[in-house]
């Protein structure tokens, strides 16, 4: 079955240190999305790639890095200097044209302790 | 700019109708979804509208008006099971969609 996979469910980090949260789909899609969702906010964009080894910052960029080597991943590294990490975080993908609206993962929940 | 608002809360009787409204300002505008997401999960997939009208999917109806800006989704018949957040998103160019904040619903027995 095609599908967007997040990985892990629940992640913990101490303070100073990075932190890359996995993002998979084997459904061919081009595009590749990350949001950020705190309580009472919504989803924030954080960044988004429309195809391999091209992406672009979101609303909400400072403190992140990705990368998009391959079609099928695009993983998201929390840096140190993001300064309120804790959150759930949503990957998505779409075959590159948003009336198609988006699959998403199950989400990675991190924590900071 | 590009804005979207929803009501941050609502609660309704199981068996009863419901109306979840949104708004929206925002450019290159396509279409409007909506998504419903419960606690801790992903969000899903219920409806999409290009075009002024109603779009009937069983339970669920959504409305557009473009010219006005405005959506609302309608769910019938509660269900317990429908207690969830429901999050209207619009298309905001290069093939992003911008979400609101969602609208958290409480049905009650």
């Amino acid at each position: 079955d095609g599908g967007i996979t997040q990985s892990p469910k629940y992640l913990f980090r101490k303070e100073g240190q990075n932190v890359t949260l996995s993002c998979e789909q084997n459904l061919n899609h081009d595009a590749m999305y990350w949001y950020r969702q705190d309580p009472g906010q919504g989803l924030r964009l954080i960044y988004y790639s429309q195809i391999v080894n091209d992406f672009q910052k979101g609303d909400i960029a400072e403190g992140y890095s990705v990368s998009r080597e391959k079609k099928e991943s695009f993983p998201l590294t929390v840096t140190s200097a993001q300064k309120n990490p804790t959150a759930f975080y949503l990957c998505a993908s779409s075959i590159g044209n948003s009336d198609y609206g988006y699959t998403f993962g199950s989400g990675t929940r991190l924590t900071v302790v | 700019g590009q804005n979207i608002d929803q009501p941050t809360e609502m609660t309704a009787t199981e068996g009863a109708i419901v109306q979840i409204n949104c708004t929206y300002q925002t450019s290159g505008f396509n279409g409007l979804f909506w998504y419903q997401q419960h606690a801790g999960e992903a969000p899903t997939f219920l409806s999409y509208n290009v075009l002024d009208g109603l779009e009937e999917k069983g339970r669920f109806s959504s409305f557009l008006s473009r010219s006005k800006g405005y959506s609302y989704l309608l769910l019938k018949e509660l269900q317990m099971k429908d207690s969830a957040s429901y999050l209207c998103a619009v298309t905001g160019g290069y093939n992003k969609l911008i979400f609101g904040a969602g609208t958290r619903l409480a049905v009650h027995p």
